[in-house]
């Protein structure tokens, strides 16, 4: 089976502007979680999207969204981009069975 | 709220050491506990994992062992080399808490040949 792919791998944004990352989990899964990773904060979930509704969301600001499509594929925005926001995004699929998650390579973000 | 505290890096050890990294957890219950592994550019790889208490995990010649009594999930090689080198996330997961992992903080582990 093919991994978690992640599309861009790599993205350079300015300030204010937004962006869109995408998330294509392993086929079969269909739930997608969303982890910010940053030198600083180390790593902090974002959300959880199962079968297109969002399950759980971790403390973040309003500007971080994301959204599920019937095919599990995800997509994750984050609008009125701030400095801050440079970080790896990883997303992880899981079966529906058990709790484990595989993460895709990961889109990094810069933000200048 | 759940935790996990993750022993302080960076380790640095020569080829055939013995390695060690120490994790211990906050959590209710009984969470699933993981160990996940980063090599440079890229994401993490699920390395381990056990579900309940007194599970052992293995893979590659790693090991971690769920002490219940201890809240902790050490992982442990016998003889590790250099393609070893990568960074170490402990992780648990709650059951209450839908797919999200807690981490901690990361072991930057450095082989030297």
């Amino acid at each position: 089976k093919a991994g978690v792919t992640q599309t861009p791998r790599y993205l350079i944004k300015t300030r204010g502007q937004q962006v869109t990352l995408s998330c294509s989990p392993i086929s079969g899964h269909r739930s997608v979680s969303w982890y910010q990773q940053t030198p600083g904060q180390g790593l902090q979930f974002l959300f959880e999207y199962f079968s297109e509704t969002q399950r759980n969301k971790g403390n973040f600001p309003g500007r971080f969204s994301g959204r599920q499509f019937s095919n599990s594929r995800s997509e994750m925005n984050v609008s009125t981009l701030e400095l801050g926001d440079s970080a790896l995004y990883l997303c992880a699929s899981s079966a529906f069975e058990g709790d484990e998650q595989y993460f895709g390579p990961g889109t990094r973000l810069t933000v200048t | 709220g759940n935790s996990v505290t993750q022993m302080e890096g960076p380790v640095t050890l020569s080829e055939e050491a013995f390695l060690t990294i120490n994790c211990t957890y906050t959590a209710t219950g009984y969470p699933s506990l993981f160990w996940y592994v980063q090599y440079p550019g890229e994401g993490l790889q699920l390395l381990l994992k056990a579900t309940k208490a007194d599970d052992k995990g293995s893979n590659k010649g790693f090991e971690a062992t769920y002490r219940k009594e201890t809240t902790s999930f050490h992982l442990e090689k016998g003889s590790v080399q250099v393609s070893d080198s990568a960074v170490y996330f402990c992780a648990l997961h709650h059951s209450g808490s839908a797919r999200q992992l807690t981490f901690g903080s990361g072991t930057q582990l450095t082989v030297l040949p």
